[in-house]
């Protein structure tokens, strides 16, 4: 089983909302991923946690809180967005981080598509 | 730092052979990935290269030349399932996360 849930799959907030975004994996994956993609354009990445703990931070804006409550879940906790934030939010994950020959694959969530208004 | 760079858009016709090239400029490889991303959908895992040459996966085959930093993703018998973006990616300079070309944009038509 390689699948990666998210939920959900829509969501739609205002300016003032405070949201979460959950991301699931059984796959006994030790790193977990949070990307941002707008409308045609490649995902960009903004978080990494790696066994649990956040190992990345690629200059994300604090209105997005990540948190991984244990091994298998990933949230992601939006407050006070902006309507620029609007795009596909990704969750993927990863055996471990990907170092090294052989560097492990990363499985995609369906993603949830946000629109803030 | 890492760069990737891939062609915006192809099309082509049902049952024909497509390639896509990616060309890549890394600190260090880890290896490349190709993923296939419906519109709308989450990228999926296609293909892994990390030695040089042809790795071949049914109707799909990737390929990859280190030393000149080359890559390219080969499409046979198209359908029109296969129009999708194809995305080149390799990871970081860390290894920690994937950096990802702008994508292909494939167009099949009948």
């Amino acid at each position: 089983d390689t699948e990666v849930t998210q939920t959900p799959k829509h969501l739609v907030m205002g300016m003032t909302n405070k949201k979460s975004l959950k991301c699931e994996q059984h796959m006994g994956h030790r790193a977990m991923y949070w990307y941002k993609q707008k409308a045609k354009k490649p995902p960009e990445l903004m978080f990494v946690y790696s066994y649990e703990k956040l190992s990345i931070n690629e200059s994300v804006p604090s209105r997005f809180s990540p948190e991984c409550p244990n091994s298998s879940l990933l949230n992601l906790h939006l407050h006070a967005l902006q309507p620029e934030d609007s795009a596909l939010y990704l969750c993927a994950s990863s055996q471990d981080e990907l170092t090294g020959i052989g560097a492990d694959t990363q499985y995609f969530g369906p993603g949830t598509r946000l629109t803030v208004l | 730092g890492q760069n990737i760079d891939q062609p915006t858009e192809m099309t082509a016709t049902e049952g024909a052979i497509v390639q896509i090239n990616c060309t890549y400029q890394t600190s260090g490889f880890n290896g490349l990935f190709w993923y296939q991303q419906h519109a709308g959908e989450a990228p999926t895992f296609l293909s892994y290269n990390v030695l040089d040459g042809l790795e071949e996966k049914g109707r799909f085959s990737s390929f990859l030349s280190r030393s000149k930093g080359y890559s390219y993703l080969l499409l046979k018998e198209l359908q029109m399932k296969d129009s999708a973006s194809y995305l080149c990616a390799v990871p970081n300079q860390a290894g920690t996360a994937l950096i990802f070309g702008k994508g292909t944009t494939l167009s099949v038509s009948s």
